[in-house]
């Protein structure tokens, strides 16, 4: 059974801050999901990787697979990233972390 | 091209009923998941089904629940007798091929289902 363990649990960040939400696992894997979540809404698939690092906008994703850890990074934060961060591993099916809470104050 | 579309977004059941929801996968998915998401809890997989055929339910209560995926239409995730512990936020996700195969996977809004 694999665990997913997400760091921190809730971040309160001043807007233009850098931001980095961690991820860890406990077995092997074949990609990693990170997903977003607005408070009574739907889930958006933001990244899926597999190796190396991915960049969409003001948002960066890492993984290392011999370390089983994954960042979520976001640049320039904005309160309109205030949202829940989620990290989900697929290796036979997908395993979920609890979630970041994270708040941009103006 | 229409997202995953749930249906309804909110329902409400007294303690006994049914509660049934809905999925349409996107246009061109054969795959469907649904997964639980209970108050202050991360996301629980329950069952995954393509075109007429449940492939993974482990993730499902033996009892009151099913989930179908008709050669027609949506799938279909019931629950019978609903109990309390049933309120919940249940999302439905679909992808063109099983997701380790691709990794693609795309999200629906929703059902949050309360049971009073």
């Amino acid at each position: 059974k694999n665990e997913v363990e997400q760091s921190p649990q809730n971040l309160t960040a001043q807007e233009g801050e850098f931001i980095t939400i961690n991820c860890s696992y406990s077995v092997g894997i074949s990609a990693l999901h990170w997903l977003q979540q607005h408070p009574g809404g739907g889930i958006v698939s933001l990244f899926m990787l597999s190796s190396g690092k991915k960049k969409h906008g003001r948002l960066i994703a890492t993984i290392n697979i011999q370390e089983k850890h994954s960042s979520l990074h976001i640049t320039a934060s904005h309160p309109r990233d205030s949202a829940v961060y989620i990290c989900a591993v697929l290796s036979y099916q997908l395993t979920f972390g609890k979630g970041t809470k994270l708040s941009v104050i103006p | 091209n229409a997202g995953v579309m749930q249906n309804p977004r909110h329902l409400v059941r007294r303690r006994g009923q049914e509660a049934r929801l809905r999925c349409s996968p996107m246009k061109g998915h054969s795959h469907v998941y649904w997964y639980r998401q209970l108050p202050e809890e991360g996301l629980k997989f329950m069952v995954y089904l393509q075109k007429e055929n449940i492939i993974d339910e482990s993730g499902m209560p033996k009892e009151r629940f099913s989930a179908e995926f008709p050669k027609e239409g949506p799938s279909i995730l019931r629950i019978q007798q609903v109990v309390r512990g049933d309120s919940a936020a249940y999302f439905c996700a679909s992808s063109p091929a099983r997701t380790g195969d691709t990794g693609e996977l795309f999200f629906g809004e929703g059902s949050r289902l309360t049971v009073l």
